[in-house]
């Protein structure tokens, strides 16, 4: 079965910062790879998604994710963050022809003005 | 488009009560919803997986008849909780696939059950 690590369990970053939130998979096949955002009190929205070609993928609000096959990595990435991105931030992964999602354990991220 | 609700937001009820949550997909039918059940800081546990005019499929550990299940359209899946104990409180959060976009899950905003 597949696995989904987030190292990053809090991030707190200054307005402007760059960001970049790790995540890493384990599964030996072909996945979909996903980035979903939960602003406080609200629910899971769809950031960015993987499934194949170009490996960086652009979501929307300015976030990026790249795949790099080699070290089951899709880190999200974006260059300047804003204090309205404090938000918990969840990878997850399918195998490909089947739905079910895995989790990771999401990083929640704090910006400070 | 891609909207999933549920309803209702929230609920308070006794112990040994049962609760009812739907999950709706607003503008585009569904194939496949999902349960899936958030603890405090933590990440999302898929409970199980229902398909519209079929048994529902649930992971290890997830009790089938306390949890139960029904898909009776391409739009309306339901999470009734059994005889609910203060354990089962919890954030209860419905997704579901378009077809023919059934890689992508859109997720409702979730159920907030709290039992006393």
């Amino acid at each position: 079965a597949q696995s989904v690590s987030q190292h990053n369990h809090h991030v707190i970053l200054s307005e402007a910062a760059s960001l970049e939130l790790g995540c890493n998979y384990s599964y030996g096949g072909t996945v979909n790879l996903f980035w979903y955002v939960q602003y406080p009190g609200q629910h899971l929205q769809l950031l960015l998604k993987y499934f194949s070609g170009d490996p960086l993928v652009k979501g929307i609000k300015g976030f990026e994710a790249e795949f790099i096959k080699s070290k089951f990595s899709f880190n999200l990435r974006k260059p300047s963050v804003q204090w309205s991105d404090t938000a918990e931030y969840f990878c997850a992964v399918n195998v490909f022809g089947n739905e079910k999602l895995t989790f990771g354990t999401g990083t929640r991220l704090t910006i400070i003005p | 488009g891609a909207v999933v609700s549920q309803h209702p937001s929230w609920v308070i009820c006794k112990s040994g009560t049962s609760v009812k949550i739907e999950c709706r997909s607003l503008d585009f039918q569904a194939t496949t919803m999902f349960w899936y059940r958030q603890f405090p800081k933590q990440s999302l546990m898929l409970m199980a997986t229902s398909n519209e005019g079929s048994k529902a499929t649930y992971e290890q550990g997830v009790e089938k008849d306390k949890f139960l299940i029904n898909h009776a359209s391409l739009t309306l899946s339901t999470l009734t909780v059994t005889s609910a104990h203060p354990e089962d409180s919890s954030f209860y959060i419905c997704s579901a696939t378009p077809q023919g976009a059934q890689e992508t899950q859109y997720f409702g905003p979730g159920t907030r059950l709290l039992v006393l």
